[in-house]
This record gives C-alpha cells, structure tokens and sequence, in this order.
C-alpha cells in the first residue's frame, strides 16, 4: 500500500511569490491535513479538509489556503512568500480525520526555502 | 499558545537504560493523546496512543502514562536501543475537533 505522497520535495522560491504544494493521500483516505514544522516550534496545524470539504483550519494568515478534490489529493498554496515561510510542511491523511478513529500518516514532507 | 508542551529539547541516555519523555497540556478538552517519533528527511510516524479513561498504555518497549489531574503524560522507552534515537513528539487531539496540537519536539539520542 503506497504511503502518502508529496511534491515537490524542495524548493526555492523568493519573497513575494507563491507557491503550490501537492498531497497524494492513502489509497481510501479521505481526509487529508496539512501542518507546518519549523524548529524549536514542533508541528503547526494548518488545515484539514474530509470529502472536499475543509473542517477546521489553524490560527495562519489568509495567505495559506488549500483544498481538496474529489479524489482525495489535495494542494496548499501559499502567496505573497515571506522569509518566516520557510518551512518543512507535511501532509497528513487518514480513514476519517479524527484523532480518535485511526492515526495520521503523514508524508515525507516539503521543504519550502524563502530567500 | 502552544497547548501541549515539551520541556525538554534533548534526552541522552545508554543503551539498554530506561528513556523517559515528558509532556504537558493546559487543554482540559483533550481526551486522546498520541506520540509519533520522527528521524530526519522522514515524515512523522505513529508511535503509541492513550485515552483520557486510561492512565496507561503498554506496546512491547513503549508505554504511554496519562495523569490528567496534572494535565502530565510521559513516554517510556525500556530498554533504548540505538534505532530510538529520533525527535519524539507528543501531541493532544479533543472530540470531532480534527486536528492534533503538537509539542515542539524532544530529540533523543541513545548512546552505545
């Protein structure tokens, strides 16, 4: 059974642009969450999306956006780049997205570079 | 406001001795607590869970200790092997909320 899949693994990028990222979630899952992990800050959560629709979503600026589609795979997307965006952002999925039903699994992450 | 907390960035301890890994919550809504360990270039992996109406979960070498009148869990690691050495992460989730709050992380490393 694949893992969950994310692309791309690194990438540059500069202030002011934007970027996309992609998340293949578990074959079956249908819930799909995203979370930023920077150093000495563990794992923020940025959003988590069931059936295309999203749930709940962090404490992030309106810059951070994503959704899901009809076959699971989502993309967050994040504009106007800042420094403090560098980031290793993970993909996580599910059965049913709650904790109290079956673990994530996550990804091996992107590794978003702001210069 | 970080609701779940990991005091100690760093753990060193010998092979075949007991590793101890602390945790705090200040949300008196989580009732499901879970610890995913994490080597580099790699994606966090599920690692043991507990539920708030138990105060202790055992799976081979890892058990999980909840005491939720100190809103305190810890992680043991008996004996530690060299595999163990990681980033254990400790994380909370409550009812139908859909996410999990992470701790920032305590890195362990097993000396030989």
């Amino acid at each position: 059974k694949a893992g969950v899949t994310q692309t791309p693994r690194y990438l540059i990028k500069t202030r002011g642009q934007q970027v996309t990222l992609s998340c293949s979630p578990i074959s079956g899952h249908r819930s799909v969450s995203w979370y930023q992990q920077t150093p000495g800050q563990g794992l923020q959560f940025l959003f988590e999306y069931f059936s295309e629709t999203q749930r709940n979503k962090g404490n992030f600026p309106g810059r951070f956006s994503g959704r899901q589609f009809s076959n699971s795979r989502s993309e967050m997307n994040v504009s106007t780049l800042e420094l403090g965006d560098s980031a290793l952002y993970l993909c996580a999925s599910s059965s049913s997205g709650g904790a109290h039903t079956g673990e994530l699994f996550f990804g091996e992450g992107s590794r978003l570079t702001v210069l | 406001d970080q609701q779940v907390k990991q005091n100690s960035p760093s753990l060193s301890v010998q092979e075949g001795r007991i590793s101890i890994l602390n945790c705090d919550y200040t949300n008196s809504m989580f009732d499901y607590f879970l610890w995913y360990k994490k080597y580099p270039a790699e994606g966090p992996t599920f690692l043991i869970s507990i539920s708030s109406i138990k105060d202790k979960n055992e799976d081979g070498r890892f058990t999980v200790f909840l005491n939720k009148s100190a809103k305190h869990l810890s992680l043991h690691i008996v004996p530690s092997q060299p595999g163990d050495s990681a980033v254990y992460f400790c994380a909370a989730s409550a009812v139908n909320d859909y996410k999990l709050s992470f701790g920032a992380g305590t890195t362990v490393t097993v000396r030989a």
